[in-house]
């Protein structure tokens, strides 16, 4: 299985700032089989990022998605109030076996 | 809207059964493919399981295949999951989430939206 690898574990910082998530696959995977979730404290997941980085109906400019082979990122390029959360890494490129990463806390510093 | 309902989860004694489900509605549910994810509490997601649209095609995670069936009824809008021989590290929030598929040569799975869970407890 294709294991994902988030850092940091916690990201702490002020609202304004950017924010840099980075997710590491085990092997080389097509960028465009990976995606982004936030999760809010007691909600459901949310899916921000699918396709490596086409944004979903819904979602701000301000989240981007990058990345190739084994390094993805997700940036928030300036943090509003309402973007301190979870955020997970998905990865399809192994199907129809689905992995997660095990998550970035972006907290208010 | 598009919504989905979880239901049926709580505690069972392991080596238990528990069946749950989730309405769905406000979209063309017997277009869509279906899936269960879980979250065992303070940790990660785990994906656990994917139908197709007809419900003739399923998929499991390692750790439950043979334990856990994914089901489905067009009719009724909804999806279930039928979980036998429970364990203590199944316990866990179950989400029921919409399967969005992207790509053509190569496609991908992402899950959206999704439900807002239901608790299922392992323990003696």
């Amino acid at each position: 299985d294709i294991v994902l690898t988030q850092s940091p574990g916690t990201l702490s910082l002020s609202p304004g700032e950017r924010a840099t998530l980075s997710c590491r696959a085990s092997q080389s995977v097509i960028s465009s089989s990976l995606g982004w979730y936030q999760q809010k404290r007691g909600q459901a997941p949310r899916l921000l990022i699918y396709g490596g980085s086409r944004r979903a109906t819904g979602i701000p400019d301000r989240f981007s998605g990058s990345g190739s082979g084994t390094d993805f990122t997700l940036t928030i390029s300036r943090l509003e109030p309402e973007d301190f959360a979870v955020y997970f890494c998905q990865q399809d490129d192994s199907s129809p076996q689905i992995t997660f990463g095990g998550g970035t806390k972006v907290e208010v510093k | 809207e598009v919504r989905l309902v979880e239901s049926g989860g709580g505690l069972v004694q392991p080596g238990g059964s528990l069946r749950l489900s989730c309405e769905a509605s406000g979209f063309t549910f017997s277009s869509y493919w279906m899936s269960w994810v879980r979250q065992a509490p303070g940790k990660g997601l785990e994906w656990v399981a994917n139908i197709n649209h007809d419900g003739r095609e399923a998929y499991y995670v390692d750790s439950v295949k043979g334990r856990f069936s994914v089901s489905r009824d067009n009719d009724k809008n909804s999806l279930y999951l039928h979980m036998n021989g429970l364990r203590v590290e199944d316990t866990a929030v179950y989400y029921c989430a919409r399967v969005i598929i992207s790509g053509v040569v190569i496609q991908s799975r992402w899950f959206d939206p999704w439900g807002q869970g239901t608790l299922v407890t392992v323990s003696s």
